[in-house]
């Protein structure tokens, strides 16, 4: 099915480093949200961005919906433990369902 | 509950077995969803109730999967004749009407293996 392609696949940082992450697609999206899935969970939402050029942010977080509305980033400033995680992007095209991202493991070296 | 809800969380079933899984949604939530997690891939759509109205059933793999949703609440997913490659996380998820803005909420998923 029609995904969209999320990148790093896997990412190994220092804690205290800052995180960058992107999806891009090659259809249009109305809506991009960004999840985290933790072990043995379902995602979990972290970020939902409406309108094209947007710039939300959510405590150290902070996303942004691309100004052609086929990509999205995620950046995560001053990484903790508890960021390790599994980090999906998702879009909604305008039908009901949402289109995921393969996914970004982020695992932080104390 | 305060959440969606998923049972059984994890199920192991000998290849020919039928499986039914079951997901609560939030309660008072118009729409839900399911999904299907293969390890280390993002979830993909598998069909989408607005009450007890199927409205998408495009994403079920093949004619072994069936999902219902009578009352327009509880919503339980059957997998006929299970196969190998039917090894997945299943995510249930509701909205509190499906569209577009509306917080998606998931549950924990049910881990099914095909033994």
């Amino acid at each position: 099915g029609q995904q969209l392609n999320q990148s790093p696949q896997s990412m190994f940082i220092q804690e205290g480093e800052d995180v960058s992450m992107n999806c891009t697609s090659s259809s249009i999206f109305n809506t991009w949200l960004w999840y985290k899935q933790d072990p043995g969970e379902g995602p979990v939402l972290l970020i939902a961005l409406y309108k094209a050029g947007e710039l939300t942010s959510n405590g150290r977080l902070t996303a942004q919906f691309g100004i052609t509305r086929k990509d999205s980033f995620l950046n995560i400033s001053a990484s903790i433990p508890s960021d390790v995680g599994i980090y999906f992007c998702a879009g909604h095209g305008g039908a009901q369902k949402l289109v995921f991202g393969q996914g970004t493991r982020l695992t932080i070296n104390p | 509950g305060a959440g969606v809800s998923q049972s059984p969380r994890y199920k192991v079933a000998k290849r020919g077995q039928d499986v039914a899984l079951r997901c609560d949604p939030i309660s008072g939530h118009v729409s839900l969803f399911w999904y299907q997690q293969a390890l280390g891939q993002g979830p993909e759509f598998l069909t989408y109730f607005q009450n007890e109205a199927q409205l998408d059933k495009s994403g079920l793999p093949s004619d072994r999967f069936f999902a219902e949703r009578p009352e327009g609440s509880v919503s339980t997913l059957k997998i006929q004749r299970t196969q190998q490659e039917d090894s997945a996380v299943y995510l249930c998820a509701s909205s509190r009407t499906g569209l577009e803005g509306n917080t998606i909420y998931f549950g924990e998923g049910s881990w099914l293996t095909v033994v």
